[in-house]
């Protein structure tokens, strides 16, 4: 089966740099997605990583190592409507319409 | 271009009612997936039609929860009867056929259950 962990909670300023983990354990491996989700709204797509390396996206990167079955959400210059939640998230091996595997969820918060 | 909808937002029902929730998918998605997300865990997977038909149904929890698809466009998921436990927030998800692997999926806002 396919598992995610990530920490439950991060707590960090405004203006400051921020990293949420994820490590995975999947029987088959087709990436590594990462979702924001606010106020328990819809969750929404930030970045994918298929290959090992960093990805960037204006203030969001995303890095993937998969000899390490590992990858990291990295958020620059923290604003406080970053604060939200953050999923990792793999997809089933298994099922060939793309269905995702969430991990529990990194709760943000960004601090004055 | 419309986004994932769903209907009703908020929904507080005793235990033992029946629920049924509604899901308008991204226009021409052919792949849709229902997913539930109790306080403070994961978003946890339900099930996924592709068209009309279930292709997975693995995380439906028990045979109080029924989803449909009629038609291969719109959704619902019925929960019948509702139990304590089923309270949290039904998020519904879409995506365009032959998704690869890092395509987006792309959610609802959600609707939310409360059984009291």
């Amino acid at each position: 089966g396919q598992s995610l962990e990530q920490p439950s909670e991060v707590t960090a300023v405004e203006g400051a740099i921020v990293q949420i983990n994820c490590t995975y354990q999947t029987s088959g491996f087709y990436g590594l997605s990462w979702y924001q989700q606010h106020d328990g709204g819809a969750p929404t797509f930030l970045s994918y990583n298929a290959l090992d390396g960093l990805e960037e996206t204006g203030r969001f990167s995303s890095f993937l190592s998969r000899s390490d079955s590992y990858g990291y959400l990295l958020l620059q210059e923290l604003q406080m409507k970053d604060s939200a939640s953050y999923f990792c998230a793999v997809r089933d091996p298994y099922n060939q319409g793309g269905k995702l595997i969430f991990g529990q969820g990194t709760e943000l918060s960004v601090k004055p | 271009e419309a986004g994932v909808t769903q209907f009703p937002s908020h929904s507080v029902i005793e235990k033992g009612q029946t629920v049924t929730l509604r899901c308008d998918p991204i226009s021409g998605h052919d792949n849709l997936y229902w997913y539930r997300r109790v306080m403070g865990k994961e978003i946890k997977f339900l099930l996924h039609f592709v068209k009309e038909s279930k292709q997975d149904e693995s995380g439906m929890p028990n045979n109080r929860f029924l989803a449909e698809r009629t038609g291969g466009t719109y959704s619902t998921l019925k929960v019948q009867p509702a139990e304590l436990e089923d309270s949290g927030v039904y998020f519904c998800a879409s995506s365009s056929q032959g998704t690869q692997s890092g395509n987006t999926i792309y959610f609802g806002e959600g609707s939310w259950l409360t059984v009291v």
